[in-house]
């Protein structure tokens, strides 16, 4: 497997205000992806982080709400725009590894978010 | 739809005892199937893959495949209070065109491993 890091791993928001999500992986990865985990509930896929071109979104999940860059093999952020209380959750990235034949999923720790 | 269902529990097994997790999907072009273990307020840690019809076994862990029947199980032998946490079954599909793998989760079973 590979080290996954976000920062934040929480945070405590005003509505209306932006925060960016930071994953960084110490190994070469393939795919880089990002989830939500809203209370309760289970692992909803917001959108693919593609290396160096515009990410694949999920349906409703927008760029406007949810703009993704991946700079390089190793990094990707998320930011939350325009944060609402609806918005609180938990965002998780994963990673498919290059080093491997498989397409398992690894997550990172995840960001827990509060809008208030 | 593509869709992934288990049984939310709560699950509840004496220690020691066998707990049986099951799932089942909707899409039969699901080709990748793993279960991911996740303890409250801590993100999700892969259990075991399995991508053939049959049993694979690792350690305490079972998992048990049917694609005719279109469902994945997890058997935990010797349940131990530490195995308490959710578990979750998610799938994948290859994306057509697209050269990528979409994973889908299930709700996930909690169990609970009574002392």
């Amino acid at each position: 497997s590979a080290v996954i890091s976000q920062k934040p791993s929480r945070d405590i928001c005003q509505r209306g205000t932006s925060l960016t999500i930071q994953c960084q992986v110490d190994s070469q990865v393939t795919m880089m992806f990002w989830y939500r985990q809203q209370p309760g509930q289970s692992l909803t896929l917001i959108a693919t982080a593609n290396q160096g071109s515009e990410a694949t979104y999920e349906s409703g999940f927008v760029i406007d709400k949810f703009p993704i860059s991946r700079p390089n093999l190793t990094f990707s952020t998320l930011t939350v725009s325009n944060m609402s209380p609806e918005d609180s959750s938990i965002y998780l990235c994963s990673v498919e590894l290059l080093d491997t034949s498989t397409d398992t999923q690894y997550f990172g720790p995840g960001t827990r978010l509060t809008v208030l | 739809q593509k869709e992934v269902e288990q049984n939310s529990g709560p699950l509840s097994v004496p220690e020691g005892a066998i707990a049986s997790l099951n799932c089942t999907y909707s899409d039969r072009g699901s080709q990748s199937f793993f279960w991911y273990r996740q303890y409250s307020g801590k993100s999700p840690e892969l259990i075991m893959f399995i991508y053939s019809n049959g049993d694979k076994e690792d350690g305490r862990f079972t998992a048990q495949l049917n694609k005719a029947s279109q469902y994945v199980s997890l058997l935990i032998r010797d349940s131990q209070p530490s195995d308490s946490a959710t578990y979750l079954c998610a799938v994948t599909l290859r994306n057509s065109g697209a050269g990528s793998y979409q994973l889908t989760f299930g709700k996930g079973t909690k169990l609970s491993v009574i002392p």
